[in-house]
């Protein structure tokens, strides 16, 4: 069935230290992820995403890696900052399974605590 | 340019009551999805509305409906109100179906 599913719910690093946070997901047919990071009392907010045709994207202080193989996806933080504790989702879209609309199906979520 | 709106913030209802919540999306988006975030269940997709057109629906009961408008202004409804129904209730507006989604603050839905 359709299911997102993250590998850890808590991460603790250190400030400074690399963060990656992983997800594992079902559905062959996802070809767009995203990740979000929500903050207490937030909606959550867009960090990066990813189309199936690509297996690494980079943004500011952050990579996506995609291994398609295995159905795996995972955020990849640098020089990970007190600011970036928050919950971290992915979420998957499938262009072929949801009629190409706007259905995005969640991860549980990690939360990531920086220790200072 | 301003994010997707959402009101009222926050909202407390009774068993038994209706209620609607609003979302303004960000300026030219025609994309409009609405989530149920709850601590179990995490984040559902409840439904996408595009060109004031429901293009999908997530599998929640017929007491969760919405619309939108021709200003892509979407509102969602929840009738009959169950004290399984509180949750934070997301929208997320994108330019496309298949494109990022941007999320407002939710409103915080409280059933008593």
């Amino acid at each position: 069935g359709e299911s997102v599913g993250l590998h850890l719910p808590t991460l603790s690093v250190q400030e400074g230290d690399n963060s990656i946070i992983n997800c594992a997901y079902s559905n062959s047919a996802s070809d767009y992820f995203i990740w979000y990071k929500q903050e207490s009392g937030k909606g959550p907010q867009f960090i990066i995403d990813i189309r199936s045709n690509m297996d690494k994207r980079q943004g500011q202080r952050v990579t996506v890696l995609l291994n398609k193989t295995v159905k795996h996806l995972s955020l990849q933080i640098a020089a990970t900052q007190p600011g970036d504790s928050a919950v971290y989702f992915c979420a998957e879209n499938s262009s072929a399974s949801s009629g190409n609309t706007g259905k995005l199906i969640f991860g549980q979520g990690t939360t990531l605590q920086v220790k200072p | 340019k301003a994010g997707v709106t959402q009101t009222p913030r926050y909202l407390i209802k009774t068993r038994g009551q209706q209620v609607t919540l609003s979302c303004s999306p960000i300026s030219g988006h025609r994309s409009v999805s609405w989530y149920q975030q709850t601590p179990g269940q995490g984040l559902q997709f409840l439904f996408e509305y595009f060109s004031e057109t429901q293009r999908n629906k997530g599998n929640f009961p017929g007491r969760f409906s919405g619309r939108q408008f021709s200003n892509s202004r979407s509102e969602m409804n929840v009738s009959t109100l169950e004290l399984g129904d509180s949750a934070l209730y997301l929208c997320a507006s994108s330019l496309r179906s298949d494109n990022e989604q941007f999320f407002g603050p939710g409103t915080r839905l409280t059933v008593l």
